[in-house]
C-alpha cells in the first residue's frame, strides 16, 4: 500500500516567486493537512482539506493558500516568497474527518523549500 | 490555546536501557494524542494514536500511556537500541478537525 507522496522533494526559489507543492494521500483517504516544519518554531499547522473544503486553518498569512481536488490530491502554494518561508513542509493524510480512531495522521517525506 | 512540552528536550543512553520519554499538554479536552519518530530531514513515522478514552496503547517494544486529567502521556521503550535514534514527537488533537499540536521533540540518541 503507497504511503503519502509530496512532490518535489526539493525545491529552491528566489525571494519573491511563487511555489506550489503537491500532496497525493494514501488511497482511501480523504483529509490532507500541511505543516510547517522550521529549527526555531517546530510544526505548525497551515491548514486541513476534507472532501473539497478547507475545513481548519492555521494563523499564517494569507499567502499560504492549498486546495484539494476531487481525488483527494492537495496541493499548497506560497506566493511572494520570503527568506523565513525556508522549511520542511509536511503532508499528513487521514482516512477520516472527526473524533474517531481513522483520524490517525500519516506523514509525506515532506517537500524542502529554501528560498534565496 | 492548546501548548504541548516535551522533557527532556535531548537524551542520550546506552543501548539495551528502559527508558521514558514525557510529553505534557494544557488543554485535557483532547480527542486523541499520538505519538511520532523522525529521522533527520525525513517525515514523522506514527508509532502510536491513544484515544481520549484509552488509558494506553502498546506496539513492540513501545508502550505510551495517557493520563487525560492530568495531561500527561509518556512513551516507555524497552530495550533500546542505536536503531531507535531519532527524534520522538507528540501531537494532540483538540477538536473534530484534524489539526494536530506538537510538543518539541526529544531528540533521542541510544549509543552501542
Amino acid at each position: 500500500k503507497a504511503g503519502v507522496t509530496q512532490t518535489p522533494r526539493y525545491l529552491i526559489k528566489t525571494r519573491g516567486q511563487q511555489v506550489t507543492l503537491s500532496c497525493s494521500p494514501i488511497s482511501g483517504h480523504r483529509s490532507v493537512s500541511w505543516y510547517q516544519q522550521t529549527p526555531g518554531q517546530g510544526l505548525q499547522f497551515l491548514f486541513e482539506y476534507f472532501s473539497e473544503t478547507q475545513r481548519n486553518k492555521g494563523n499564517f498569512p494569507g499567502r499560504f493558500s492549498g486546495r484539494q481536488f476531487s481525488n483527494s490530491r492537495s496541493e499548497m502554494n506560497v506566493s511572494t516568497l520570503e527568506l523565513g518561508d525556508s522549511a520542511l513542509y509536511l503532508c499528513a493524510s487521514s482516512l477520516g474527518h472527526g473524533s474517531g480512531m481513522n483520524t490517525e495522521a500519516f506523514f509525506g517525506q515532506g517537500t524542502r523549500l529554501t528560498v534565496v | 490555546k492548546q501548548e504541548v512540552t516535551q522533557i527532556p528536550a535531548a537524551l542520550s543512553v546506552p543501548e539495551g536501557e528502559n527508558l521514558v520519554l514525557n510529553c505534557s499538554f494544557t488543554d485535557s479536552a483532547i480527542y486523541n494524542l499520538q505519538w511520532f519518530r523522525q529521522d533527520p530531514g525525513k517525515g514523522l513515522t506514527s508509532l502510536l494514536l491513544i484515544q481520549s478514552s484509552q488509558r494506553e496503547q502498546t506496539s513492540g517494544r513501545l508502550n505510551a500511556s495517557l493520563d487525560k486529567s492530568s495531561g500527561r502521556s509518556t512513551l516507555y521503550i524497552a530495550a533500546s537500541q542505536p536503531g531507535d535514534s531519532a527524534t520522538y514527537l507528540c501531537a494532540v488533537k483538540n477538536n473534530a478537525g484534524n489539526m494536530l499540536t506538537f510538543g518539541g521533540g526529544t531528540r533521542l540518541m541510544v549509543k552501542p
